[in-house]
């Protein structure tokens, strides 16, 4: 199974600054690669996800992520944060063709007005 | 809009009295997907159904069942609930993984499951 390290608990930004949240993952193989957010009270939503091709996928919402297959790692970008992206952020990585999605520790994101 | 639906949203059960989760689903996804969420951690997969071959993660408690009568519909049993279960209970639903594949896992709003 993979395992999945998200660098940061807890990151606090003020609005319009730029968001990077690391993920990195265990595993060499063909890996399927996602973002999700959860925003306070809501379910966890897609934010972006990577299968194959163009290392750099964007995604709902002004998010970004970069494959990085040497480093094994799959960061999330954001140029200029608002206050609506106050959410919890899971990296998630799966081995293709399996069932299990292993996801990380998670981020907590808080954007100050 | 197609959506994968968790009912209750919020659960209180007892110590030891048995309780049932709800799923559905109108994605028309061959499989189905329970994981626990406890506060502050990862969501944890429980097991899966693809079709109505279960899938059980070694390392899930024998207190939790699960049973899918038909594709739309997915259960979780909590048999005998413990402290320690207290937690957020996720359903998600994807097509079946292939080697090549692109499939996704879409989560449901989770039910939270307070143990007294």
């Amino acid at each position: 199974a993979q395992s999945v390290s998200q660098h940061n608990h807890h990151v606090i930004l003020s609005e319009a600054a730029s968001l990077e949240l690391g993920c990195n993952y265990s595993y060499g193989g063909t890996v399927n690669l996602f973002w999700y957010v959860q925003y306070p009270g809501q379910h966890l939503q897609l934010l972006l996800k990577y299968f194959s091709g163009d290392p750099l996928v964007k995604g709902i919402k002004g998010f970004e992520a970069e494959f990085i297959k040497s480093k094994f790692s799959f960061n999330l970008r954001k140029p200029s944060v608002q206050w609506s992206d106050t959410a919890e952020y899971f990296c998630a990585v799966k081995t293709k063709g399996d069932y299990k999605l292993s996801f990380g520790a998670g981020t907590t994101v808080t954007v100050r007005a | 809009d197609a959506m994968v639906i968790q009912n209750p949203r919020y659960q209180v059960t007892q110590f030891g009295k048995p309780v049932t989760l709800s799923c559905s689903q109108t994605l028309n996804h061959n499989v189905m997907y329970w994981y626990q969420q406890k506060s502050s951690q990862a969501p944890k997969l429980l097991f899966h159904y693809y079709d109505k071959d279960f899938n059980n993660e070694a390392d899930t408690p024998d207190n939790f069942q699960s049973r899918r009568p038909n594709t739309s519909f997915c259960f979780l049993d909590i048999r005998s609930p413990g402290l320690g279960d207290a937690a957020m209970y996720l359903c998600a639903t994807s097509t079946r993984p292939t080697s090549g594949g692109t499939d996704t896992q879409y989560f449901g709003p989770g039910t939270r499951l307070t143990v007294l």
